[in-house]
């Protein structure tokens, strides 16, 4: 499975934005790329995921780059309730065990007051 | 909420002991996932139900074993429990099997402790 590297840990200030950078050089052209978190004392929870082309939900924003080898997850206005581990990892659209997400150590982020 | 329940919510049980846990996935989705997320190991993909039938494995022990039934719910079983079982479990779900677009949700999870 193609691998995603993260930085371990990031920091942001109560309502300012965030950019979660995930680096995944080795993707294929089939990778979905899947963002997921998880806050302290609780399952992960599902944030977005695409493609190839950028994408926005009620939780955030993916912006894919055009080359595909990133991506970075934008938490438009942090708050004290996105503190949490998120993780960036890549599935891929055919059979075989690639069902299951691939869980790397993901990126800690910590939000100021 | 997820929509995903597993049960219980914790779970404390001596060494060489069997237990049960128990997920429901969210209404309709057919796919079901365990993981094991340990201090030392992070989260780790165990194994993967489809409509009833297995799809996937990852690195379940010989030990452990689960199924899922007609109603989609499943079970995850853990015999000979040793110390390092004691984790969390998570159960996760979602509408489709092994296609890349399908986001999974996950349960609260279940907190095992083997004394």
């Amino acid at each position: 499975d193609a691998k995603t590297t993260q930085p371990n840990s990031m920091e942001s200030n109560e309502e300012e934005p965030v950019h979660l950078p995930c680096n995944h050089s080795t993707i294929s052209g089939t990778d979905y790329i899947h963002w997921y978190r998880q806050l302290p004392s609780q399952g992960p929870e599902y944030v977005i995921h695409g493609l190839t082309s950028n994408v926005n939900n009620r939780m955030a924003s993916l912006a894919i780059a055009e080359d595909r080898k990133s991506s970075t997850l934008i938490l438009h206005r942090a708050t004290l309730r996105d503190a949490a581990v998120y993780y960036c990892i890549l599935r891929g659209n055919y059979g075989g065990s690639q069902g299951n997400l691939i869980f790397g150590k993901g990126t800690k982020l910590s939000v100021k007051p | 909420d997820s929509g995903v329940t597993q049960t219980p919510k914790h779970l404390i049980t001596a060494t060489g002991q069997r237990v049960t846990l128990r997920c429901s996935p969210r209404s309709g989705d057919l796919s079901v996932y365990w993981y094991q997320q340990s201090l030392d190991q992070g989260l780790q993909f165990l194994i993967q139900y489809y409509n009833g039938e297995e799809r996937a494995k990852g690195n379940i022990l010989e030990r452990f074993s689960a199924q899922q039934f007609p109603d989609l719910h499943s079970e995850l079983n853990l015999s000979s429990l040793e110390l390092g079982d004691s984790a969390l479990y998570f159960c996760a779900s979602s509408v489709g099997g092994l296609a890349g677009s399908y986001e999974q949700y996950f349960g609260p999870g279940t907190r095992l402790t083997v004394t």
